[in-house]
């Protein structure tokens, strides 16, 4: 079956630790984003890329950083700088957006990673 | 800045008792509106997206319609299996494609 899997579930960061959230889609997308999830907020965007080898920062960028070295994949390392990095976070994809009109804008989420500080 | 602002933010009803969730927005070209689903602990699941004014879709006992300025979630005879986090999103003329804005969601709780 086609779809977005992250890896792990849950994820423990020690302090002055940087940890890195696994996403991999095989839906053939072209276009993976990040987005961070706290309770009682929107979900908030932190780094997206359309194509392979670009990506760009989301309004939340700051203590966090990605990598997008091949098609299916968008890991997203969040580091010691980030200070409260205890959140859900969640990785989507979508059709190429800018092509097809705002159905390409249409994200398919994977099931998210929940990260707590030790 | 695009806006998103969903209401109430949390809703019981009971089973039968029919409904409807509110998303307001205030951005500069709408492009498309998503309404997703969440069940606790996992992703957003994908329900409907519309793209202009006086647009409705519906599916099972859900059904969103769309006005110039906000967009409902309708549900009709709900069941206990309805309980979820409704969010809203858009994007919009004055963002990059792609960048949605997201609403805080509705947490609906439907009691048997």
């Amino acid at each position: 079956d086609g779809g977005i899997t992250q890896s792990p579930k849950y994820l423990f960061r020690k302090e002055g630790q940087n940890v890195t959230l696994s996403c991999e889609q095989n839906l053939n997308h072209d276009a993976m984003y990040w987005y961070r999830q706290d309770p009682g907020q929107g979900l908030r965007l932190i780094y997206y890329s359309q194509i392979v080898n670009d990506f760009q920062k989301g309004d939340i960028a700051e203590g966090y950083s990605v990598s997008r070295e091949k098609k299916e994949s968008f890991p997203l390392t969040v580091t010691s700088a980030q200070k409260n990095p205890t959140a859900f976070y969640l990785c989507a994809s979508s059709l190429r957006p800018g092509t097809g009109g705002s159905t390409n804008e249409k994200l398919f989420f994977g099931s998210g990673t929940q990260l707590s500080v030790l | 800045e695009d806006q998103v602002t969903q209401s109430p933010e949390a809703l019981r009803l009971q089973e039968g008792e029919s409904s409807s969730l509110n998303c307001s927005y205030t951005v500069s070209g709408l492009r498309g509106l998503f309404w997703y689903r969440q069940d606790p602990g996992k992703g957003p699941e994908f329900l409907f997206t519309l793209y202009s004014a006086g647009e409705e879709k519906e599916k099972e006992r859900l059904k969103a319609t769309l006005t110039k300025k906000e967009s409902f979630l309708h549900i009709t005879a709900p069941k206990p299996e309805d309980s979820a986090t409704y969010l809203c999103a858009v994007s919009a003329g004055g963002t990059s494609y792609g960048k949605l804005t997201f609403g805080q969601g509705t947490i609906l709780t439907v009691h048997p």
